[in-house]
């Protein structure tokens, strides 16, 4: 059972436009994280949100944590090619020791 | 660079190899996991070990066999693995059970062949 939505699976944009990667659940999380992975390397974390409501940036990038906990959503803002990579949004639920991955979003950004 | 040092880079390996898959950190992590990863999918969790103790098998199949010598280290045995295991397998460590980030390794790509 996917706990956890994640889309669009692919992105395929050009350089200069915006986008958004939408995570959803019918479940609560205590705490939702944002990894990036590039190809030969292991994911990479770019933000944890805590809070019911919460926005943090990062750069060019904005990250949101739905009122209820069960969503999140990562947008960039002038997306570069080095923005390229896949993003994986992770919930965590209290004390069980396991995060509960998205599919992944597989993100190209052209020059 | 990432704290989390896995060796070797590569692996290929024949159904009938046994080889293993090393691990280390030295950031004082208590909880360590193995992950396998296929291309362009989410990373899928083995096992975790939290203060050098097996806490979760998911159902692992048991030609992977996992061992924590130690609080910085963190092994994965294989034997007798068949063409669909091969895949990226990744460490992650993390500060105790918490709901905190992990931190990954670069990973090992194995291939079975």
């Amino acid at each position: 059972t996917q706990l956890l939505e994640q889309s669009p699976q692919f992105l395929s944009i050009q350089e200069g436009e915006n986008l958004t990667v939408y995570c959803n659940s019918s479940s609560v999380f205590s705490s939702l994280q944002w990894y990036r992975q590039e190809p030969g390397e292991g994911p990479v974390l770019l933000v944890t949100v805590v809070t019911g409501g919460e926005v943090k940036k990062l750069k060019r990038l904005t990250f949101q944590f739905g009122d209820a906990r069960k969503d999140s959503s990562l947008h960039i803002t002038a997306a570069q090619p080095g923005d390229t990579g896949l993003y994986l949004c992770a919930g965590a639920r209290s004390n069980t020791g396991k995060l509960i991955f998205g599919q992944g979003t597989t993100l190209q950004v052209k020059p | 660079d990432t704290e989390v040092t896995q060796t070797p880079k590569h692996l290929v390996m024949g159904m009938t190899n046994k080889k293993s898959l090393k691990c280390e950190q030295h950031m004082g992590h208590r909880a360590m996991y193995w992950y396998k990863q296929k291309a362009k999918k989410p990373p899928e969790l083995m096992f975790v070990y939290s203060y050098e103790k097996l806490s979760i098998n998911e159902s692992v199949p048991s030609r992977f066999s996992p061992e924590c010598p130690n609080s910085s280290l963190l092994n994965l045995h294989l034997h007798a693995l068949q063409p669909e295991d091969s895949a990226l397998y990744l460490c992650a460590s993390r500060e105790g059970q918490q709901d905190l980030p992990l931190h990954f390794g670069n990973g090992t790509r194995l291939t079975v062949t």
